[in-house]
């Protein structure tokens, strides 16, 4: 296993369409974190998984978005009737958790709406 | 206040130079802290961890962290253009479950 990998790598949508991004990772890692991140920004927390639990879902999260570990590996975020104010890279990061919590992120996707 | 607050830079030092980057956090029971390094248009990259007071050294990088300060630094010896990059500083919350990252700062090494 080489790390987090996410899928697709960019997405180009237009405004009102639904999109699902993939992520799958490291394979013992039993956390795993969904960020968005505009330019300048840092990562902006959005939703985190312990196993298939989602334990923690930021406030900034709309109704239009949904997250899920179904079976504690991969994960899958759903953002409905999209905007353009979604356009972001979408980050995704799996840590072990014990030893600090140390997050590794994944190459990320490129949301665009149009 | 920010949760985590960074110099946004940018911050230009000359080859061979050591860049010093600042982090400043509001939870004062945040237990861990983290640097990555982000290359522009890529997913940011670890660089260290730090959890308890003091300084710790990874080869050219040196993390140094104030608790009482609510300080955490990171110290780049050396500089390299290859460091050119944008560096977040990361800190765990007190509950353990939420990651704040600061804006980051951008470095440029001159060579």
């Amino acid at each position: 296993d080489t790390g987090v990998s996410q899928d697709p790598r960019h997405k180009i949508t237009k405004r009102g369409q639904n999109v699902t991004f993939r992520c799958d990772p490291i394979s013992e890692h039993n956390r795993l974190y969904w960020y968005r991140q505009t330019l300048g920004q840092g990562p902006e927390f959005l939703t985190y998984f312990q196993n298939e639990a989602q334990l923690e879902k930021s406030r900034l999260l709309s109704d239009r978005f949904s997250a899920e570990r179904p079976k504690g590996s991969f994960s899958t975020l759903e953002i409905q009737r999209t905007e353009q104010g979604d356009s972001a890279m979408y980050l995704c990061a799996s840590s072990l958790a014990m030893g600090g919590d140390t997050q590794y992120f994944g190459p990320g996707t490129r949301l665009t709406v149009l | 206040q920010k949760e985590v607050e960074q110099n946004s830079g940018p911050l230009s030092v000359p080859e061979g130079a050591i860049a010093s980057l600042n982090c400043t956090y509001s939870d004062r029971g945040s237990q861990s802290f983290f640097w990555y390094r982000q290359y522009s248009g890529k997913s940011p990259e670890l660089i260290m961890s730090i959890y308890s007071n003091g300084d710790k050294e990874d080869g050219r990088f040196t993390a140094q962290l104030n608790k009482a300060s609510q300080y955490v630094s990171l110290l780049i010896r050396d500089s390299q253009p290859s460091d050119s990059a944008t560096y977040l500083c990361a800190v765990n919350t007190n509950t353990g479950n939420q990651f704040y990252f600061g804006t980051g700062t951008s470095l440029t090494v001159i060579p």
